[in-house]
């Protein structure tokens, strides 16, 4: 598509319930990243996905945290049992590889409350 | 201390007039610096991207690089209203992910 495309834009959950937020990237994005940004906060990295290589999961704050994504495309968050902690807006971004890089080009994110 | 750290302001200023935003950094791995403008309730746009030292301009806005000091700045022109957003500065190593400064924001009154 012409930009990253991140779904649901809104989701209010109950704590202890597991949600999942999809990410859709820029076609022929190789790197998809997401970050977590909290209410007047800056960007807090969560994981990388860098073409065929492992995973980045080095910023995931708890296990309670997993992502995946398929066939090198569209990414799949998953936060279990979730807490209150947990609110925040939750950003896609998608870029192409190492000195092509460039910069990212972020999705309007899935503002996630926790009640 | 973190990686990153940005002037956290908030900045208020006139129509029309020079605004600086800064940022400094520890990382000497850092090869990329980017400048993301962030309107309310939307995500980041990438501004302004260079690579290494030096100047780069584009429009009203012009980025500075100065790797010996480890600081990059913002320079935007002749600020209008509509430069009232969040801006927040990135940065990067040849291959990696960025760390990003916790956003400075401007606000240009008419």
């Amino acid at each position: 598509g012409a930009g990253v495309s991140q779904s649901p834009s809104n989701k209010v959950t109950e704590k202890g319930k597991d949600v999942e937020l999809r990410c859709d990237p820029i076609s022929g994005h190789t790197a998809l990243y997401w970050y977590r940004q909290s209410l007047g906060q800056g960007l807090e990295f969560l994981i990388y996905f860098q073409g065929n290589s492992a995973p980045d999961k080095s910023g995931l704050p708890s296990d309670r945290f997993s992502a995946e994504r398929t066939g090198g495309s569209v990414s799949t968050l998953t936060i279990q049992r979730t807490q209150q902690e947990d609110s925040a807006v939750y950003l896609c971004a998608s870029s192409l590889e190492g000195i092509l890089g460039g910069g990212y080009t972020f999705g309007s994110g899935t503002r996630l409350t926790v009640v | 201390q973190k990686e990153v750290e940005q002037d956290p302001g908030p900045l208020s200023v006139p129509e029309g007039a020079i605004v600086s935003l800064n940022c400094t950094y520890s990382n000497s791995a850092f090869q990329y610096f980017m400048w993301y403008r962030q309107y309310s309730r939307k995500g980041p746009e990438l501004l302004m991207y260079t690579y290494s030292s030096g100047n780069k301009e584009d429009g009203r806005f012009t980025a500075q690089v100065d790797k010996s000091s480890k600081y990059i700045s913002l320079f935007i022109r002749d600020s209008q209203p509509s430069d009232s957003a969040t801006y927040l500065c990135a940065m990067r190593p040849n291959a990696g992910k960025s760390t990003f400064g916790d956003g400075t924001t401007l606000t240009v009154k008419p």
